[in-house]
């Protein structure tokens, strides 16, 4: 089942590591979008991406994080430094194109963060 | 800021009844429209699409948009504890961008 696939499941960093997170979208699939979730809480978006290029980052914080979605390979997202206030879901998902294409979730990456 | 607006429960109904959730949304300039179910620590997982004004059916789930109303809902019906979950309501706008409700939480009581 070519479903979109995240690594690792669950990341353990303490303050001021580097956390990686990837995802390769699902097979036919070259739009990607990653989201944030805290307990309880909603899904925040962060950053939609197509191929070697950023559409739209406006989720993004403006320091310490960044995305990237290379001709080849998974999309990855970056969070440098990180902070206890970063331990969240973050789940990443693709769609085919933008015609009424739906989101297709991946199973999500738990950062915590000690 | 585009939004989109749930009440965010719990919703809790009996067995067998017919759950209702509802959504509204800010903007006019809206493409699709998406529930998706989330359950505890998982991801969320699409449950329907709707397009276009009108009911659209799938088994036990019906999603109603009303457009000019700015409104969809989902319909549950035969409602199942293995129904209780997080329902989350998303809004594609042009250029691809996906907005998300914070989500209702429905308990399904046996």
């Amino acid at each position: 089942n070519a479903g979109v696939m995240q690594n690792p499941r669950h990341l353990v960093r303490r303050r001021g590591q580097e956390a990686r997170l990837r995802c390769s979208p699902m097979k036919g699939h070259s739009h990607v979008y990653w989201y944030r979730q805290l307990p309880e809480e909603g899904l925040k978006f962060m950053v939609y991406l197509q191929k070697e290029n950023i559409i739209d980052e406006s989720g993004m914080p403006k320091e310490r994080f960044s995305a990237e979605f290379p001709k080849e390979g998974p999309s990855i997202l970056r969070i440098q430094q990180v902070v206890r206030g970063d331990s969240a879901a973050y789940f990443c998902a693709s769609s085919r194109d933008g015609n009424n294409s739906p989101l297709h979730f991946g199973n999500g990456t738990r950062l915590t963060v000690t | 800021q585009k939004e989109v607006e749930q009440n965010s429960g719990p919703l809790s109904v009996p067995e067998g009844a017919i759950a209702s959730l509802n959504c509204t949304y800010s903007d006019r300039v809206s493409q699709s429209f998406f529930w998706y179910r989330q359950y505890s620590g998982k991801s969320p997982e699409l449950i329907m699409s709707i397009y276009s004004n009108g009911d659209k059916e799938d088994g036990r789930f019906t999603a109603q948009l009303n457009k000019a109303s700015q409104y969809v809902s989902l319909l549950i019906r035969d409602s199942q504890p293995s129904d209780s979950a997080t329902y989350l309501c998303a809004v594609q706008y042009n250029f691809n961008k996906f907005y998300f409700g914070s989500g209702t939480k429905l308990n399904v009581k046996p």
